[in-house]
């Protein structure tokens, strides 16, 4: 049961317009939630996280959105570049769980987002 | 200076054998990880190790060992490999347990024949 997922495999934009990237979780526990990127034949790198404690995080050209009541997050990047061209990944984390499961980062499968010059 | 190293890159052998996939971080961290990233794309934790100690061992075949010499290495050694062992495993750190920023290394894609 994946608990994390991204429903749409791939996105096309036009560069300088806003590329949105969706994410669904179901686990009511997640509190804590991240995007990364990743570029062919390297590893995901982080990008922007958000609290469940706020609905909102910007870093320049990054927002991340938070709807805990729809169980919804979204990766809007404004204006998208050639370079954001890559996979990216969302990831939720349940803050202080115990025993074996502390810091585990449960992922979803990935958007590939290409952005057209 | 690579900050997360996994050798080797790429890995094709023959189903039966035993392998070793070797990570390395250079930033100082306490906790490393193993994730498998599968056909579906999606990647998986397989273990965690925080100062040389397991914290997170999810279901994997016990054909999968983590070994940890030290806090700044975490191998994984698989043991009479199956077809269905053949994917990208990705090698992370973070700065500790509970930390969600995670750094990862290029990944090894093993392929079993």
């Amino acid at each position: 049961d994946q608990q994390v997922k991204q429903n749409s495999p791939s996105l096309s934009v036009q560069e300088g317009r806003i590329s949105i990237l969706n994410c669904d979780y179901t686990n009511s526990m997640f509190d804590y939630f991240l995007w990364y990127k990743k570029y062919p034949a390297e590893g995901p790198t982080f990008l922007i996280s958000i609290s469940s404690i706020k609905d909102k995080n910007e870093d320049g050209r990054f927002t991340v959105f938070l709807n805990k009541s729809a169980k919804h997050l979204s990766l809007h990047i404004v204006p998208s570049q050639p370079g954001d061209s890559a996979v990216y990944f969302c990831a939720a984390r349940v803050a202080n769980a115990g025993g074996t499961s502390y810091g585990k980062l449960t992922f979803g499968q990935g958007t590939i987002l290409t952005v057209h010059p | 200076d690579t900050a997360v190293s996994q050798t080797p890159k790429y890995l094709v052998t023959q189903m039966g054998n035993d392998k070793s996939i070797k990570c390395e971080q250079n930033l100082g961290h306490d906790t490393m990880y193993w994730y498998k990233q599968d056909s579906k794309k999606f990647l998986k934790i397989m273990f965690s190790y925080n100062n040389k100690e397991l914290i997170i061992n999810e279901t994997v075949p016990n054909r999968f060992s983590p070994k940890s010499p030290d806090k700044a290495h975490l191998n994984l050694h698989i043991n009479s490999l199956e077809l269905g062992d053949s994917a990208v495993y990705f090698c992370a750190s973070s700065l500790r347990s509970g930390a969600s920023e995670q750094f990862f290394g290029p990944g090894t894609r093993l392929t079993v024949l």
